[in-house]
């Protein structure tokens, strides 16, 4: 079946400007994780969804940042007035639930912040 | 502190070589453990769950000890399509990853 989706697959930003980032996780799959992965950089954990709520947004990185998911399906990371530093590969997951099952991760997002 | 912590490594082994991995970490209300594998420039993959008694999937071994908080990975009879970053990762809810070992097979 289809995997994790996410679009787009690069995007090129000035510096300043706001961006958005889709995840189209698994058919089925209730819990959705947004990751990030900077050159050279583990992989970063940012927020989780089981269903629409998102208990902890304690590991965004900034109040610049912010997510959402509607219809228990695809979620939108928003970031606000980009800066270099947010240059990253942007990456969701999802998994049938929260916590205890495997996450499957899309191909993730290129940002590029000039 | 770092959450979970690996060496970096790289570790580069022959070919056929048995390779092992350690990795600790620091929230003992942790879980479920994984090992993901993530090849360059592409997204991380699952390797296989850890299980308190132990697991092994082929050539790959994987131990989590739960009272020390470390978990290893055993790779037996290296392969050059083995070479990758191997990811210690585990999960009270998203996952907390390490940082990774590289590993180089070469022939």
């Amino acid at each position: 079946g289809a995997g994790v989706s996410q679009s787009p697959s690069n995007k090129v930003t000035e510096k300043g400007k706001d961006v958005e980032l889709r995840c189209d996780p698994i058919s089925g799959h209730t819990a959705l994780y947004w990751y990030r992965q900077s050159l050279g950089q583990g992989l970063e954990f940012l927020i989780y969804f089981q269903g629409n709520s998102a208990p902890d947004k304690s590991g965004l990185p900034s109040d610049r940042f912010s997510a959402e998911r509607t219809g228990g399906s695809v979620s939108t990371l928003t970031i606000q007035r980009t800066q270099q530093e947010d240059s990253a590969v942007y990456l969701c997951a999802s998994s049938l639930l929260a916590g205890v099952d495997t996450q499957y991760f899309g191909p993730g997002t290129r940002l590029t912040v000039l | 502190r770092k959450e979970v912590e690996q060496d970096p490594g790289p570790f580069n082994v022959p070919e056929g070589a048995t390779v092992a991995f350690n990795c600790t970490y620091s929230n003992s209300a942790s879980q479920s453990f994984f090992w993901y594998r993530q090849d360059c420039r592409k997204e991380p993959k699952l390797l296989m769950s850890v299980y308190s008694s132990g697991n092994e999937d082929g050539r790959f071994t994987a131990q989590l000890n739960r009272a020390s908080q470390y978990i290893s990975l055993l790779i037996r009879d290296s392969k050059l399509s083995d070479s990758a970053t191997y990811l210690c990762v585990v999960s009270p809810y998203g996952l907390i990853f390490g940082t990774g070992t590289r590993l180089q097979v070469f022939p």
